[in-house]
């Protein structure tokens, strides 16, 4: 069965310093997701891609989050400039239509900011 | 604001008790809604999902939810659990007019004693 899959698994980083997620979605997904819980916290929403283009992102998704699909595959967030509040597990999700669709989640990458 | 209620935090049981955990959303126009489960080690799954039609949905490994729209109420149920379906579970909905991004709940935590 195709999986979400998401590098590395856990990412320790110093605050300031800039952070790449990576997420492969499912291949004939077009619409993708970024989500984050931290610890003790609900899943959160960040922000929504499709086409190439931001379809809708949270209030969360400040002008410290970049999302970008660098090629066929790929599917990253990128965070320039850690704080450690953004200590948080990181979920990429994909679907194959917008809207109301199962969204299939990948394993999360665990962010540790020092 | 939109937001999702779960109302256990961790439930604990025997098996072949059954089990009801609570969910509730604010919102009373058009709604998406999802249950989601993780077990230990493992990515957020779909359980059951409820878009339009017959408010009882059956999804895998024998849960069942119904929506009740005058109580903005999904409840998820299983008449016996075992040991297996130890895992978290989560509450999730699609507010209509999103472009798809779910709101989660904050989990419960289901553990069943052998």
């Amino acid at each position: 069965e195709p999986e979400v899959t998401q590098t590395p698994s856990h990412q320790v980083t110093q605050m300031g310093q800039e952070v790449i997620l990576r997420c492969v979605p499912i291949s004939n997904h077009l619409y993708f997701y970024w989500y984050r819980q931290i610890l003790g916290q609900k899943v959160e929403f960040l922000v929504s891609f499709y086409n190439n283009e931001i379809s809708e992102k949270s209030e969360i998704f400040d002008d410290q989050f970049s999302v970008e699909r660098p090629d066929g595959s790929n599917f990253t967030l990128k965070i320039r400039s850690t704080k450690l509040e953004d200590s948080a597990m990181y979920f990429c999700a994909s679907s194959d239509y917008g809207g109301p669709r199962e969204q299939y989640f990948g394993p999360g990458t665990r962010l540790t900011v020092t | 604001a939109q937001s999702v209620s779960q109302h256990n935090h961790h439930v604990i049981l025997s098996e072949a008790a059954s089990l009801e955990l609570g969910c509730n959303y604010s919102y009373g126009g058009t709604v998406n809604l999802f249950w989601y489960v993780q077990y230990p080690g493992q990515h957020l799954q779909l359980l059951l999902k409820y878009f339009s039609g017959d408010p009882l949905v059956k999804g895998i490994k024998g849960f069942e939810a119904e929506f009740i729209k005058s109580k903005f109420s999904f409840n998820l149920r299983k008449p016996s659990v075992q040991w297996s379906d130890t895992a978290e579970y989560f509450c999730a909905v699609n507010f209509g007019g999103s472009q798809g991004n779910l709101i989660f709940g904050k989990g419960t935590k289901l553990s069943v004693k052998p």
